[in-house]
């Protein structure tokens, strides 16, 4: 199964807003409503930002949120901090199978 | 506190065999679906296999069926993965992960597709 289809970096400024898109089809992204996206920072696991294309988990700041049009979900984080540069992995399903997109790194200037 | 702990990890020559854990606390672990994810160096996450609380249900990723064994012991809080045949390209940090599920209104079995909860991985080199 292919991985999501992620933009290999981006970047902005403190302040900023930016959004990473992951580009799936029909099967997966498409076809279900159970996308997640994921925070990784050099070194540390992953963590949870957002599931169900929109929700946030407790503790999570209201900067991050999520969306969906058609194939392609959307991860958006405004306000920019130091701290969100990171690498963000989207994920969904299909069949049996979990797939991840090849993920994006993100550099705040 | 709620964490997962991966251990077993190591430095191993192609062919050869090694045996993971992840150590749940602080959770009731036998009401959750848990996975492993692996991730090359350098490289983005993996999806390897998908265990059910109660063991029934196995699913793997087409790169290690055959050679990997997932397992999970809920009396003892610990997910498994007895990896065998190993390979360069098996080569990852492996992390365990968790992931809810419930049953909707008609009583059928429904997965969460997240993991929210992660360990902080375990080193399995595969080099001669």
């Amino acid at each position: 199964q292919s991985a999501l289809t992620q933009p290999a970096s981006v970047s902005g400024s403190p302040g900023q807003s930016i959004t990473i898109s992951c580009t799936g089809t029909s099967s997966d992204v498409g076809g279900s409503n159970s996308v997640s996206w994921y925070q990784q920072h050099p070194g540390k696991a992953p963590k949870l930002m957002i599931y169900d294309v929109s929700n946030r988990p407790s503790g999570v700041s209201n900067r991050f949120s999520g969306s969906k049009s058609g194939n392609t979900a959307s991860l958006t984080i405004s306000g920019l901090q130091a701290e969100d540069e990171a690498d963000y992995y989207c994920s969904s399903y299909t069949s049996t199978i979990v797939i991840f997109g090849g993920g994006t790194k993100l550099t705040v200037l | 506190e709620v964490q997962l702990v991966e251990s077993g990890g190591g430095l191993v020559q192609p062919g050869e065999s090694l045996r993971l854990s992840c150590a749940a606390s602080e959770f009731t672990f036998s009401h959750y679906s848990m996975n492993w994810v692996r991730q090359a160096p350098g490289k983005g996450l993996e999806w390897v296999s998908y265990i059910s609380s109660s063991t029934s249900t196995i699913y793997y990723a087409d790169s290690v069926k055959g050679r990997f064994t997932i397992s999970r012991d809920n009396a003892k809080n610990s997910l498994y993965l007895q990896m065998n045949s190993l390979r360069g390209e098996d080569t990852a940090v492996y992390y365990c992960a968790r992931e809810g599920y419930y049953y909707d209104r008609s009583g059928s079995f429904v997965r969460y597709w997240y993991f929210d909860l992660w360990g902080r991985g375990t080193l399995v080199t595969v080099s001669s």
